[in-house]
């Protein structure tokens, strides 16, 4: 199975500056099947990104995917408040589909 | 819209049958995958597996052996059944659709179930 592995696991910022959250897989994602989730406390994760690089309908375009085969990046250009979270990569290319274990972005 | 809201019991005995339904509302249910992941206490998301609305599946070889999916078009339903369950299954059981990209567009909001006596 491909593993995913997210860095860093908490990133301190704060609003207005730009996050770079990282996603390393063990493996080449096929054909940049890889997407970004946001998850709020009590909520169910929100699909940002989709195909690496796609925003999904409503998601802010202060947010962008970049990356292919291994190496992929969510970034957050200007933070705001409503944007710390916690946030996971998946790959859904490959059986059995995978997570990351998650970024936590926190306010500084 | 799509709307999916899980339903089952809270509670399961260990060594007993997690059941759940997840009932989708607007958008269409045939022509889609659907999708169980799961969220243990203050852990990350697992993938459990999807299935099509003609009933082919795919799943986790983890949980392949225990694992049972299937759905209800005419009732616009899917379910999840896990046997045999222990500590390590409690968790917030989610259910997602993979859209047309494939991703997980649209999810409920979560039902949690504790494996405990």
């Amino acid at each position: 199975e491909i593993v995913l592995t997210q860095s860093p696991g908490t990133l301190s910022l704060s609003p207005g500056e730009r996050a770079t959250l990282s996603c390393r897989a063990s493996q080449s994602v096929t054909s940049s099947y890889l997407a970004w989730y946001q998850q709020k406390p009590g909520q169910a994760p929100r699909l940002l990104i989709y195909g690496a690089s796609t925003r999904a309908p409503g998601i802010p375009d202060r947010f962008s995917g970049s990356g292919s085969g291994t190496d992929f990046t969510l970034t957050i250009s200007r933070l705001e408040p409503e944007d710390f979270a916690v946030y996971y990569c998946q790959q859904y290319g490959t059986s059995p589909n995978t997570f990351g274990q998650g970024t936590k972005l926190e306010i500084k | 819209q799509v709307e999916l809201q899980e339903s089952g019991p809270g509670l399961v005995k260990p060594s007993e049958t997690l059941s759940l339904t997840c009932t989708v509302s607007g958008g269409s249910f045939t022509g889609s995958h659907w999708s169980w992941i799961r969220q243990s206490p203050g852990k990350g998301l697992e993938w459990i597996g999807y299935i099509h609305y003609t009933g082919v599946t795919n799943d986790n070889p983890s949980l392949q052996s225990r694992l049972t999916m299937s759905v209800d078009t005419s009732k616009n339903q899917f379910s999840l059944k896990l046997r045999s369950v222990t500590a390590a299954d409690t968790a917030v059981y989610y259910c997602a659709r993979r859209g047309w990209s494939s991703s997980l567009d649209y999810w409920g909001r979560g039902i949690l179930v504790t494996a405990s006596s």
